[in-house]
């Protein structure tokens, strides 16, 4: 159970569109449709922003979106506000009910 | 409205033991499965450990199989997480946290201290 790798960190510019990864195996990411992104703010719970991959949960905004390719998966912020600046985690499912977590980006908002 | 809350965290020496448990409400409690998840000060979340809608299907990372024991009581709509032999490793805070794989909500988090 390893954990998914992502970038330490990942920033952009107000307006712009930024991408963080995520990769994991072919146990996990590559072999299933349940990938989830959570957003973290210090001394919070995580907050799930994308599940199976691409679903926005009600409330979401639409600038968050979620791809798959392989045993990489990805989230992209589009048109980066002050408030995305924060923790983000993937999650995958990776067989015999069981999660794996990311090890987290930092998003600063430049 | 959906809430998860969490309790029974605490400072314990090492060996010892804690039973964690996470109180239900605003939704079909027996109808979801149900994880723990910890986070250790400054680092990601780690998932611990998930149960079946009826408790008959439970799951453990490697990292506490056979010292954790996750339970629950769907009629009074809690969730547990029996821990034994406690590490300091096992320090986090703890979450319970509600789905199969997008966890859609989370409780506050309760804080486990595991020293001498």
């Amino acid at each position: 159970q390893s954990a998914l790798t992502q970038p330490p960190s990942a920033s952009g510019s107000p307006g712009q569109s930024v991408t963080i990864s995520c990769t994991g195996t072919s146990s996990d990411v590559g072999n299933y449709d349940y990938v989830s992104w959570y957003q973290q703010h210090p001394g919070k719970a995580p907050k799930l922003m994308i599940y199976d991959v691409s679903k926005r949960p009600s409330g979401v905004p639409d600038r968050f979106s979620g791809s798959k390719s392989g045993n990489t998966a990805s989230l992209t912020v589009s048109g980066l506000q002050a408030e995305d600046e924060s923790d983000y985690y993937c999650s995958s499912y990776a067989g015999s009910n069981k999660l794996v977590f990311g090890g987290g980006t930092k998003l600063t908002v430049l | 409205e959906v809430q998860l809350v969490e309790s029974g965290g605490g400072l314990v020496q090492p060996g010892g033991s804690l039973r964690l448990s996470c109180a239900a409400s605003g939704f079909t409690f027996s109808s979801y499965w149900m994880n723990w998840v910890r986070q250790a000060p400054g680092k990601g979340p780690v998932w611990v450990s998930r149960i079946y809608t009826d408790g008959s299907i439970t799951s453990y990372a490697d990292s506490v199989k056979g010292r954790f024991t996750i339970s629950r009581d769907n009629a009074k709509k809690t969730l547990f997480l029996q821990m034994d032999s406690l590490r300091v490793e096992d320090t986090a805070v703890y979450y319970c946290a509600r789905g199969f794989a997008g966890n859609d909500y989370w409780g506050q988090g309760t804080l486990v201290t595991v020293s001498s």
